[in-house]
């Protein structure tokens, strides 16, 4: 597609309940990021992929979330158990390149999670 | 840790003024300094980024930014806005030396725009 494609767009989850969030990058984009943005806040490093492995997980908040790519392309988010801190607008974002630091990340529009 | 600070959380101002929103961070190694716009109802899009060389760096749509390393400071500039540039800024920052490429990001500026 012409840009990082994220789904749901929005999604509600009962406390407790576990939840999967889709990520589609840019064709041919080597890593891939998770973002997690709180309301008023700015975005909160999760975790990083580049192709299918898992590079960086050092943000994931706890346990309950788990992040995988297992063919390279696409990725999904799991969040297990949710609680009502989970609630947030989740990014996705892709690069071209494996290993610049100064690269442009180009975002998806986020899915928005509502743990009640 | 590193933490990115944006003091001005919303900026309210008229068309045709000038705009210098700050962001400092707190770490004092290398490191590669960026800034991310978004538009109402659109996804984040680089603004423009700080890796090397002249500390003056030029964006889209006219913005600029100015890396000052003795103040940590990294803010962005634009001499007359418009009402197009209603927008949330972030002002985002990598180390260099941690070999991570995750980005710390400040909490944001809302700029409003009035026509």
């Amino acid at each position: 597609g012409a840009g990082v494609s994220q789904s749901p767009r929005y999604k509600v989850a009962k406390r407790g309940q576990d939840v999967a969030l889709r990520c589609d990058p840019i064709s041919g984009h080597v890593s891939l990021f998770w973002y997690q943005q709180a309301l008023g806040q700015g975005p909160e490093f999760l975790t990083y992929f580049q192709n299918e492995a898992q590079l960086d997980k050092s943000g994931l908040p706890s346990d309950r979330f788990f992040a995988e790519r297992p063919e390279g392309s696409v990725s999904t988010l799991k969040i297990q158990r949710t609680q009502q801190e989970d609630s947030a607008v989740y990014l996705c974002a892709s690069t071209p390149q494996g290993s610049a630091t100064n690269e442009k990340l180009f975002f998806g529009s986020g899915t928005q999670l509502s743990v009640l | 840790a590193q933490s990115v600070s944006q003091h001005n959380h919303h900026v309210i101002l008229s068309e045709a003024a000038s705009l210098e929103l700050g962001c400092n961070y707190s770490y004092g190694g290398t490191v590669n300094l960026f800034w991310y716009v978004q538009y109402p109802g659109q996804h984040l899009q680089l603004l423009l980024k700080y890796f090397s060389g002249d500390p003056l760096v030029k964006g889209i749509k006219g913005f600029e930014a100015e890396f000052i390393k003795s103040k940590f400071s990294f803010n962005l500039r634009k001499p007359s806005v418009q009402w197009s540039d209603t927008a949330e800024y972030f002002c985002a920052v990598n180390r260099m030396d941690t070999g991570r490429r995750a980005l710390t990001f400040g909490s944001g500026t809302r700029l409003q725009v009035q026509p």
